[in-house]
Parts: C-alpha cells; sequence; structure tokens
C-alpha cells in the first residue's frame, strides 16, 4: 500500500514570497490533515478535511494561509506572504476513520529567509 | 496550546534497558495515541489506547492510561540503538475532531 506523498520535500525562499505544497493522502482515506512542526515542538494541527469539507481549521492563520481539497483526494497547502516565522516542517497525515490512527507523509522543509 | 505534556523532555540510556516516558493532558479524551519520529522513517504511529482502556500492549510497547490523573506512561522494554527517536503523546478530544500532540520526548539508546 502506497504511503501518504508529499512534495516538494525541501523548499527554500525568502519572506513575503509565496509556496505551495501538495499532498496525496493514502488512498480510500476519507480524512485528510495538514501539520505544521517547528524544529523541537510536537505537530500542531493547521486544518482538517473530511473529503473536501473543512471540519477544523481553527489554527489555520487565515490571513496568510489557506488549503483546499478539491475532489476530496489531494490537497494544496499555501502560504502567501510567507514570513520567517513559518520556517517549519508541514506534514501532511491522512486517516481513514476521524479518531483512529493517522498516516504521516515525509513532510515538506520550508526555509524562509 | 499543546493539550499533552512529554515528561522527560530528554532521555538517555544503554541498549537493553528499559525507557519509560510520561503523559499529562488537560481535557477528556477519547483516546490517546504515541507516535515515534526519526530521520529516517518520519512519524510513525506506535499505539492507540481508548478512554475505556486502563493498559495495552505491542511488542516491546507497554501503554498505560489513567484518566483520573489525566496521564500516561509508554514503556520500552530492552531497548535497542533502533529504539532512537523523538516520541510524542497526542490525544483526541471528545469531539473527535483533532489530534492534539505534546512536546515529545528525545529518547537515545547508546549501543
Amino acid at each position: 500500500e502506497a504511503g501518504v506523498a508529499q512534495s516538494p520535500r525541501y523548499k527554500i525562499i525568502e519572506k513575503r514570497q509565496s509556496v505551495a505544497f501538495w499532498c496525496n493522502p493514502i488512498s480510500g482515506h476519507a480524512t485528510l490533515y495538514w501539520y505544521q512542526q517547528i524544529l523541537g515542538q510536537g505537530p500542531k494541527l493547521l486544518i482538517q478535511f473530511q473529503n473536501n469539507g473543512v471540519v477544523d481549521d481553527s489554527q489555520l492563520p487565515k490571513d496568510r494561509f489557506s488549503a483546499e481539497r478539491l475532489k476530496g483526494v489531494d490537497s494544496t497547502l499555501k502560504i502567501q506572504p510567507a514570513k520567517l516565522e513559518d520556517s517549519a516542517v508541514y506534514l501532511c497525515a491522512s486517516s481513514s476513520q476521524g479518531v483512529g490512527e493517522q498516516f504521516f507523509g515525509p513532510g515538506t522543509r520550508l526555509t524562509v529567509l | 496550546s499543546q493539550q499533552g505534556e512529554e515528561d522527560p523532555q530528554a532521555l538517555s540510556i544503554q541498549e537493553g534497558e528499559n525507557a519509560t516516558m510520561n503523559c499529562s493532558y488537560k481535557t477528556s479524551i477519547n483516546n490517546l495515541q504515541w507516535y515515534r519520529q526519526n530521520s529516517g522513517r518520519g512519524l510513525v504511529h506506535l499505539i492507540l489506547i481508548r478512554s475505556n482502556e486502563r493498559e495495552k500492549h505491542s511488542g516491546r510497547l507497554r501503554v498505560t492510561l489513567d484518566t483520573s490523573k489525566k496521564s500516561s506512561s509508554l514503556l520500552i522494554t530492552a531497548s535497542r540503538a533502533a529504539d532512537t527517536a523523538s516520541y510524542f503523546c497526542a490525544t483526541h478530544n471528545n469531539a473527535g475532531n483533532m489530534l492534539t500532540f505534546g512536546g515529545g520526548t528525545r529518547l537515545m539508546v547508546k549501543p
């Protein structure tokens, strides 16, 4: 079974630039999550989708972050414009049930200069 | 803010010893999960324990949950160098729609 795919794996940008991350969940998983993990901390949930609807985006900084999951499969997370404090690893995860085990992708390491 | 807090933040042991990590949380939960993260395999689910369960085993892992104290512990027996990683507890609230991670315990197992 293929795991969660993410791209790119690494991205370096300057502050005020825009960046987008892509995620392809495990086939058949209805729930998709985006997390932000700052160095030395645990992952923090940014947004959760159930199919193509948003379940929770309470911790998403909506003035600069946006996410979509068109057709209920792939998802894109965008940051526009980026700030220095956005430097982190962005993890995508999926699950077949909302309260069960989550499967994580390898993450995208973002560095904002 | 993070719901779960792990203790200790860092732990260093010799191969063959047991490692115990603790997690405390603040609000009522549906379940509590433990994850491992290392550079090689990313973040991987280890075990899930439901709020009505008190203890669970999986191979060399033993997890306990005390809902009255809002705490959990993860025991790794007969540790190996390959167990070197960061370990996170994560809680699902009763609404079941958000998994909240703690700050993690960094475990180093010396060969």
